[in-house]
């Protein structure tokens, strides 16, 4: 089984709307990190926002939010007040038992529109 | 503080041929981690080290080896270069502090096109 599926391939989104890309993982493990990258054209992976498995309440960051919903093993990235630097790829991403190897969804390519 | 390194940024080669990648981390990191993005197999983990020791290895063949210095530089290389080995191969440093996790910064990622 996937450890990370992201179900949307490619999204389009008006600027200035909010936008949530979808993320369900698959862990036997009760300590674990969910974590969400960015990746522009350029290739590199900037890191976005970070949920650990025991953290109760949603993580957020500026306008990253984290909706995480355990029991339901989801974990979808909310942006608020999208911009056009916002087009890239997004990454959902499983840490498991403090083990360093990150394991990386498929990907979203987000595209905003002006 | 610069960030994560790595060297070159594009690379050609033919089938057959080894390549070494370079990964410099961040000042203080000892903990670097190489991952393979490819279009077909997405972000693969390659393998962790961490003070000059190997501590993780992902699911890639004999072939992929990587080695870290006593300045936590880490190389990778990889040897009898094969089609499906082009790739962005990705660097990533972290401190491996005892907080609840280990933040990954990656470089700009090394891209290799074999012939």
């Amino acid at each position: 089984a996937q450890k990370i599926t992201q179900t949307q391939p490619g999204m389009f989104v008006q600027e200035k709307e909010a936008v949530t890309l979808d993320c369900t993982y698959d862990t036997s493990d009760q300590s674990y990190g969910l974590f969400w990258y960015k990746q522009p054209s350029s290739g590199e992976m900037i890191f976005l926002i970070y949920q650990g498995s025991y953290d109760e309440q949603n993580a957020t960051e500026g306008r990253y939010s984290l909706n995480f919903q355990k029991a339901r093993k989801s974990a979808n990235l909310v942006i608020s007040a999208s911009q056009l630097g916002d087009s890239a790829m997004y990454f959902c991403a499983i840490t498991e038992n403090r083990d360093d190897k990150i394991i990386f969804g498929k990907g979203t390519r987000l595209h905003i529109l002006p | 503080k610069a960030g994560v390194t790595q060297t070159p940024r594009y690379l050609i080669k033919t089938r057959g041929q080894q390549v070494t990648l370079s990964c410099s981390p961040i000042s203080g990191h000892r903990s670097v981690s190489w991952y393979q993005q490819t279009p077909g197999q997405g972000l693969q983990f390659l393998f962790e080290y961490f003070s000059e020791t190997q501590r993780n290895k992902g699911n890639f063949p004999g072939r992929f080896s990587g080695r870290q210095f006593s300045n936590s530089r880490s190389e990778m290389n990889v040897s009898t270069l094969e089609l499906g080995d082009s790739a962005l191969y990705l660097c990533a440093s972290s401190l491996l502090t005892s907080g609840s996790y280990n933040e990954q910064f990656f470089g700009p990622g090394t891209r290799l096109t074999v012939l």
